[in-house]
Protein backbone atom coordinates (compact mmCIF):
# COMPACT_ATOMS: atom_id res chain seq x y z
CA UNK A 1 0.00 0.00 0.00
CA UNK A 2 1.86 3.33 -1.39
CA UNK A 3 2.25 5.82 2.22
CA UNK A 4 3.72 8.56 -0.65
CA UNK A 5 1.01 8.76 -3.74
CA UNK A 6 2.45 11.06 -6.77
CA UNK A 7 -0.88 10.82 -8.64
CA UNK A 8 0.35 12.69 -11.92
CA UNK A 9 2.94 10.72 -13.69
CA UNK A 10 3.81 13.64 -15.72
CA UNK A 11 3.20 17.37 -16.33
CA UNK A 12 3.89 19.64 -19.24
CA UNK A 13 4.53 23.72 -18.40
CA UNK A 14 5.37 26.27 -20.74
CA UNK A 15 8.70 28.05 -19.86
CA UNK A 16 8.14 30.98 -17.32
CA UNK A 17 4.96 29.86 -16.33
CA UNK A 18 4.70 27.55 -12.76
CA UNK A 19 4.73 24.56 -12.06
CA UNK A 20 2.81 22.67 -9.52
CA UNK A 21 3.57 18.94 -8.65
CA UNK A 22 1.56 17.64 -5.69
CA UNK A 23 2.22 14.70 -3.86
CA UNK A 24 -0.55 13.29 -1.09
CA UNK A 25 0.44 10.63 1.78
CA UNK A 26 -1.66 8.55 4.03
CA UNK A 27 0.89 8.19 7.41
CA UNK A 28 -0.09 10.56 10.02
CA UNK A 29 3.24 9.87 11.54
CA UNK A 30 5.09 11.74 8.87
CA UNK A 31 6.59 14.58 9.85
CA UNK A 32 9.41 15.48 7.55
CA UNK A 33 9.16 15.96 3.86
CA UNK A 34 11.52 16.07 0.97
CA UNK A 35 11.67 16.91 -2.71
CA UNK A 36 14.14 14.99 -5.05
CA UNK A 37 15.08 15.85 -8.69
CA UNK A 38 16.18 13.60 -10.75
CA UNK A 39 18.00 14.05 -14.36
CA UNK A 40 18.36 10.60 -16.80
CA UNK A 41 21.28 8.70 -15.76
CA UNK A 42 21.75 10.46 -12.89
CA UNK A 43 20.84 9.44 -8.68
CA UNK A 44 18.24 11.93 -7.42
CA UNK A 45 19.38 14.84 -5.89
CA UNK A 46 18.31 16.75 -2.60
CA UNK A 47 15.99 19.34 -3.34
CA UNK A 48 14.16 21.21 -0.82
CA UNK A 49 12.50 20.15 2.19
CA UNK A 50 10.00 20.86 5.13
CA UNK A 51 9.26 19.62 8.73
CA UNK A 52 5.63 19.57 9.63
CA UNK A 53 5.92 22.53 12.00
CA UNK A 54 6.21 24.38 9.32
CA UNK A 55 3.36 25.06 5.88
CA UNK A 56 5.74 26.39 3.69
CA UNK A 57 9.86 26.62 3.12
CA UNK A 58 10.98 28.61 0.05
CA UNK A 59 14.45 28.08 -1.75
CA UNK A 60 14.92 31.00 -4.89
CA UNK A 61 12.48 29.23 -7.47
CA UNK A 62 11.26 26.70 -5.39
CA UNK A 63 8.31 26.48 -2.40
CA UNK A 64 7.38 23.75 -0.82
CA UNK A 65 3.62 23.97 0.57
CA UNK A 66 2.60 21.67 3.23
CA UNK A 67 -1.21 21.15 4.14
CA UNK A 68 -1.18 18.56 6.97
CA UNK A 69 -4.98 18.58 7.60
CA UNK A 70 -5.36 17.37 3.89
CA UNK A 71 -2.15 15.26 4.02
CA UNK A 72 -0.85 16.86 1.09
CA UNK A 73 2.28 18.72 -0.04
CA UNK A 74 2.86 20.07 -3.28
CA UNK A 75 6.06 21.69 -5.12
CA UNK A 76 5.98 25.41 -6.58
CA UNK A 77 8.33 26.31 -9.67
CA UNK A 78 8.18 29.68 -10.97
CA UNK A 79 9.36 30.74 -12.79
CA UNK A 80 9.97 27.22 -14.66
CA UNK A 81 12.86 27.15 -17.02
CA UNK A 82 14.07 23.96 -19.52
CA UNK A 83 16.61 22.80 -17.02
CA UNK A 84 13.94 21.86 -14.73
CA UNK A 85 12.79 19.40 -17.10
CA UNK A 86 13.17 15.78 -14.66
CA UNK A 87 11.50 13.71 -12.38
CA UNK A 88 10.67 15.04 -9.38
CA UNK A 89 10.15 12.21 -6.07
CA UNK A 90 8.17 13.29 -2.81
CA UNK A 91 9.81 11.61 0.22
CA UNK A 92 8.48 11.47 3.60
CA UNK A 93 9.71 10.36 7.27
CA UNK A 94 8.46 10.16 10.09
CA UNK A 95 9.75 8.58 14.05
CA UNK A 96 11.98 5.26 12.94
CA UNK A 97 10.31 4.98 9.74
CA UNK A 98 12.54 4.54 6.71
CA UNK A 99 12.17 7.39 3.61
CA UNK A 100 9.54 6.78 1.62
CA UNK A 101 9.01 7.47 -1.60
CA UNK A 102 6.30 8.32 -4.25
CA UNK A 103 6.76 7.30 -8.15
CA UNK A 104 8.18 10.69 -9.02
CA UNK A 105 5.92 13.07 -11.55
CA UNK A 106 8.26 13.69 -14.84
CA UNK A 107 8.15 17.39 -15.80
CA UNK A 108 8.57 18.30 -19.25
CA UNK A 109 9.46 22.42 -19.78
CA UNK A 110 8.06 23.44 -23.13
CA UNK A 111 10.39 26.58 -24.54
CA UNK B 1 34.31 17.14 -5.18
CA UNK B 2 32.98 14.84 -2.66
CA UNK B 3 30.59 12.42 -3.79
CA UNK B 4 28.92 9.08 -3.89
CA UNK B 5 30.17 6.88 -6.53
CA UNK B 6 28.62 3.36 -7.52
CA UNK B 7 30.52 0.82 -9.53
CA UNK B 8 29.83 -0.75 -12.27
CA UNK B 9 27.12 2.11 -13.52
CA UNK B 10 26.00 -1.28 -15.72
CA UNK B 11 25.95 -4.79 -14.71
CA UNK B 12 24.85 -8.08 -16.77
CA UNK B 13 24.59 -11.62 -14.93
CA UNK B 14 23.46 -14.51 -15.31
CA UNK B 15 19.83 -16.27 -13.61
CA UNK B 16 21.29 -17.52 -10.62
CA UNK B 17 25.03 -16.50 -10.37
CA UNK B 18 26.19 -13.82 -7.46
CA UNK B 19 26.88 -10.40 -8.02
CA UNK B 20 28.21 -7.71 -5.57
CA UNK B 21 27.60 -4.04 -6.68
CA UNK B 22 29.37 -1.63 -4.84
CA UNK B 23 29.17 2.04 -3.54
CA UNK B 24 31.59 4.62 -2.08
CA UNK B 25 31.73 7.80 -0.54
CA UNK B 26 34.16 10.63 0.14
CA UNK B 27 31.23 12.65 1.86
CA UNK B 28 32.09 10.78 5.73
CA UNK B 29 28.79 10.18 6.27
CA UNK B 30 27.40 7.85 8.64
CA UNK B 31 24.98 6.64 6.82
CA UNK B 32 24.74 4.52 3.68
CA UNK B 33 21.34 2.90 2.03
CA UNK B 34 20.70 0.73 -0.43
CA UNK B 35 17.41 1.25 -2.67
CA UNK B 36 16.09 -0.85 -5.75
CA UNK B 37 14.15 0.95 -8.04
CA UNK B 38 12.24 -0.74 -11.23
CA UNK B 39 11.01 0.83 -13.90
CA UNK B 40 8.15 3.91 -13.12
CA UNK B 41 8.36 2.67 -9.73
CA UNK B 42 9.73 4.83 -5.92
CA UNK B 43 12.71 3.80 -4.64
CA UNK B 44 12.77 0.80 -2.13
CA UNK B 45 14.41 1.00 0.91
CA UNK B 46 16.58 -2.19 0.98
CA UNK B 47 18.45 -1.76 3.84
CA UNK B 48 20.72 0.54 5.66
CA UNK B 49 23.79 1.06 7.74
CA UNK B 50 24.38 3.34 10.41
CA UNK B 51 27.64 3.17 11.04
CA UNK B 52 28.06 -0.44 11.13
CA UNK B 53 25.19 -1.14 12.60
CA UNK B 54 22.84 -3.12 10.14
CA UNK B 55 19.18 -2.51 9.52
CA UNK B 56 17.25 -4.99 7.16
CA UNK B 57 13.46 -3.42 6.05
CA UNK B 58 11.18 -6.59 6.69
CA UNK B 59 10.48 -7.62 3.17
CA UNK B 60 13.95 -7.33 1.57
CA UNK B 61 14.52 -10.81 0.45
CA UNK B 62 17.20 -12.96 2.04
CA UNK B 63 19.16 -13.02 -1.62
CA UNK B 64 19.81 -9.58 -0.66
CA UNK B 65 23.33 -9.37 1.49
CA UNK B 66 24.98 -6.14 2.56
CA UNK B 67 28.52 -5.75 3.67
CA UNK B 68 29.94 -2.38 5.26
CA UNK B 69 33.58 -3.26 5.72
CA UNK B 70 34.62 0.84 6.32
CA UNK B 71 33.13 4.35 6.47
CA UNK B 72 33.51 4.90 2.80
CA UNK B 73 32.37 1.40 1.33
CA UNK B 74 29.15 -0.64 1.02
CA UNK B 75 28.68 -3.47 -1.41
CA UNK B 76 25.15 -5.07 -2.28
CA UNK B 77 25.57 -9.20 -2.76
CA UNK B 78 23.09 -11.06 -4.78
CA UNK B 79 23.23 -15.04 -4.02
CA UNK B 80 21.41 -15.80 -6.63
CA UNK B 81 19.65 -13.36 -8.87
CA UNK B 82 16.44 -13.96 -10.22
CA UNK B 83 14.97 -12.08 -13.16
CA UNK B 84 12.69 -9.92 -11.06
CA UNK B 85 16.01 -8.23 -9.57
CA UNK B 86 16.71 -6.65 -12.78
CA UNK B 87 16.13 -3.30 -11.67
CA UNK B 88 18.38 0.12 -11.14
CA UNK B 89 20.19 -0.29 -7.43
CA UNK B 90 20.93 3.52 -5.69
CA UNK B 91 22.96 3.43 -3.01
CA UNK B 92 22.75 6.95 -0.80
CA UNK B 93 24.44 8.62 2.38
CA UNK B 94 23.48 10.96 5.03
CA UNK B 95 24.85 12.07 8.03
CA UNK B 96 22.50 11.34 10.11
CA UNK B 97 19.60 9.07 9.58
CA UNK B 98 16.86 11.93 8.77
CA UNK B 99 18.69 13.79 6.89
CA UNK B 100 18.44 14.57 2.96
CA UNK B 101 20.18 11.77 1.42
CA UNK B 102 22.92 11.98 -1.68
CA UNK B 103 22.31 9.50 -4.07
CA UNK B 104 24.45 7.68 -6.37
CA UNK B 105 24.07 7.56 -10.24
CA UNK B 106 23.07 3.73 -9.88
CA UNK B 107 23.79 0.65 -11.14
CA UNK B 108 21.13 -0.45 -13.80
CA UNK B 109 21.32 -4.78 -13.30
CA UNK B 110 20.20 -6.87 -15.87
CA UNK B 111 19.61 -10.65 -15.55
CA UNK B 112 19.84 -12.93 -18.95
Amino acid sequence: DQQVKQNSPSLSVQEGRISILNCDYTNSMFDYFLWYKKYPAEGPTFLISISSIKDKNEDGRFTVFLNKSAKHLSLHIVPSQPGDSAVYFCAAKGGNTPLVFGKGTRLSVIA
Amino acid sequence: DAMVIQNPRYQVTQFGKPVTLSCSQTLNHNVMYWYQQKSSQAPKLLFHYYDKDFNNEADTPDNFQSRRPNTSFCFLDIRSPGLGDAAMYLCATSREDGQPQHFGDGTRLSIL
